[in-house]
């Protein structure tokens, strides 16, 4: 079946900085990817979509100059937080789209800015 | 209102029992419905997925759509503690990509 490679599972960073999600479907190529955001008790709120080689779409309400997404090949779609505040602590998680597999997600990383 | 409807739970039932779940929306376009589990701290896995009206079995799962009342269902049979989870309901468009998702309910069963 199919694989979503997600890390890290978890990082701790410092108010400020920026830090890389890496999302990797290992073995199929995913021409769509996904990426959302938990909160604890909650259900997956779409952040963004991308398609590898194009810029990503975001959904409303999201700033598309703090998360940044980056789909430059089609096993490999990564999301960084710029200037992380403790708001944007959160469960992130990225999703892999193929014909035949349907939507496969990754493991999930837990980001905590203090 | 939310365009999927699901019950947070926390749903409890005893080992063995069959759990019952269900989600509600209101938008008609929605041709693909899908059941996954969440464990605390994990990414979703897919149980089921499912085109349209009709039933479909797999092991002790049990998908179930009627579009003419907009509300699908999900039945585990034989009920194990490895069960104890978050089950989200999601669905999309024909036309779209985009899955939305219920808010999930959390499942528990007791041995």
């Amino acid at each position: 079946g199919a694989v979503v490679s997600q890390h890290p599972s978890w990082v701790i960073c410092k108010s400020g900085t920026s830090v890389k999600i890496e999302c990797r479907s290992l073995d199929f190529q995913a021409t769509t990817m996904f990426w959302y955001r938990q909160f604890p008790k909650q259900s997956l709120m779409l952040m963004a979509t991308s398609n590898e080689g194009s810029k990503a779409t975001y959904e409303q309400g999201v700033e598309k100059d703090k998360f940044l997404i980056n789909h430059a090949s089609l096993t490999l779609s990564t999301l960084t937080v710029t200037s992380a505040h403790p708001e944007d602590s959160s469960f992130y998680i990225c999703s892999a789209s193929e014909v035949f597999y349907g939507y496969t997600f990754g493991s999930g990383t837990r980001l905590t800015v203090v | 209102q939310k365009e999927v409807e699901q019950d947070p739970g926390p749903l409890s039932v005893p080992e063995g029992a069959i759990v019952s779940l269900n989600c509600t929306y209101s938008n008609s376009a929605f041709q693909y419905f899908m059941w996954y589990r969440q464990y605390s701290r994990k990414g979703p896995e897919l149980l089921m997925y499912t085109y349209s009206s009709g039933n479909k079995e797999d092991g002790r799962f049990t998908a179930q759509v009627d579009k003419s009342s907009k509300y699908i269902s999900l039945f585990i049979r034989d009920s194990q503690p490895s069960d104890s989870a978050t089950y989200l309901c999601a669905m999309r468009e024909a036309a779209g990509n985009k899955l939305t998702f219920g808010g999930g309910t959390r499942v528990l069963v007791k041995p």
